[in-house]
């Protein structure tokens, strides 16, 4: 079955700057990539996905970009602010697997004052 | 939209007694509807999958007799803990998709913090 790494577990930013987090993916058949941010005891919250056929796409400052060959997409959030803090979930899944995701373990970012 | 409801938020409950959460897509049809557990610090581990008018599929591991997953319509889906115990204590988070393909955005609950005495 398909198996997702995610780095790194956690993640320390000054507001303002990048933060980039990074998933591999062990199954060739995946094509959906949803990214979800999970705030304390919440349900996690879609914030941007992509499909296998395009290399990235953007939504204000967060971006997602995808390589298909090395089998790794990252998440990317620009101009950092404390609302940001959460805990980041990258994602896999493909049409054959009836829209069943698997989860990386999960990115902890404190964007800090 | 693409809203999902959960209810209740949260649960206490004595052990051996059984506890129903409820699912709801409020803004769209849900053909199928899927059920995670979620340890403090930890990753979503799905439970079961279920698609309207189906029984539903439940993952390696998961005693399907003890957490009884009804999805009687494309808006409601049930997940009853039977005969609950501490061990069940958990944030029990469900989700809905649109399809049955990967082709459908999954979008989540705000999920049910269960606790067993």
């Amino acid at each position: 079955g398909e198996n997702v790494e995610q780095h790194p577990s956690t993640l320390s930013v000054q507001e303002g700057d990048s933060a980039v987090i990074k998933c591999t993916y062990s199954d060739s058949a995946s094509n959906y990539f949803p990214w979800y941010k999970q705030e304390l005891g919440k349900g996690p919250q879609l914030i941007i996905d992509i499909r296998s056929n395009v290399g990235e796409k953007k939504d204000q400052r967060i971006a997602v970009t995808l390589n298909k060959t090395a089998k790794h997409f990252s998440l990317h959030i620009t101009e950092t602010q404390p609302e940001d803090s959460a805990v980041y979930f990258c994602a896999a899944s493909h049409t054959g697997t009836a829209s069943k995701l698997t989860f990386g373990t999960g990115t902890r970012l404190q964007v800090t004052l | 939209g693409a809203v999902v409801s959960q209810h209740p938020s949260w649960v206490i409950c004595k052990s051996g007694t059984s506890v129903k959460i409820e699912c709801r897509s409020l803004d769209f049809q849900a053909t199928t509807m899927f059920w995670y557990r979620q340890f403090p610090k930890q990753s979503l581990m799905l439970m079961a999958t279920s698609n309207e008018g189906s029984k539903a599929t439940y993952e390696q591991g998961v005693e399907k007799d003890k957490f009884l997953i009804n999805h009687a319509s494309l808006t409601l889906s049930t997940l009853t803990v039977t005969s609950a115990h501490p061990e069940d204590s958990s944030f029990y988070i469900c989700s809905a998709s649109r399809g049955t393909s990967g082709a459908y955005e999954q979008y989540f609950g705000p999920g049910t913090r269960l606790t067993v005495t």
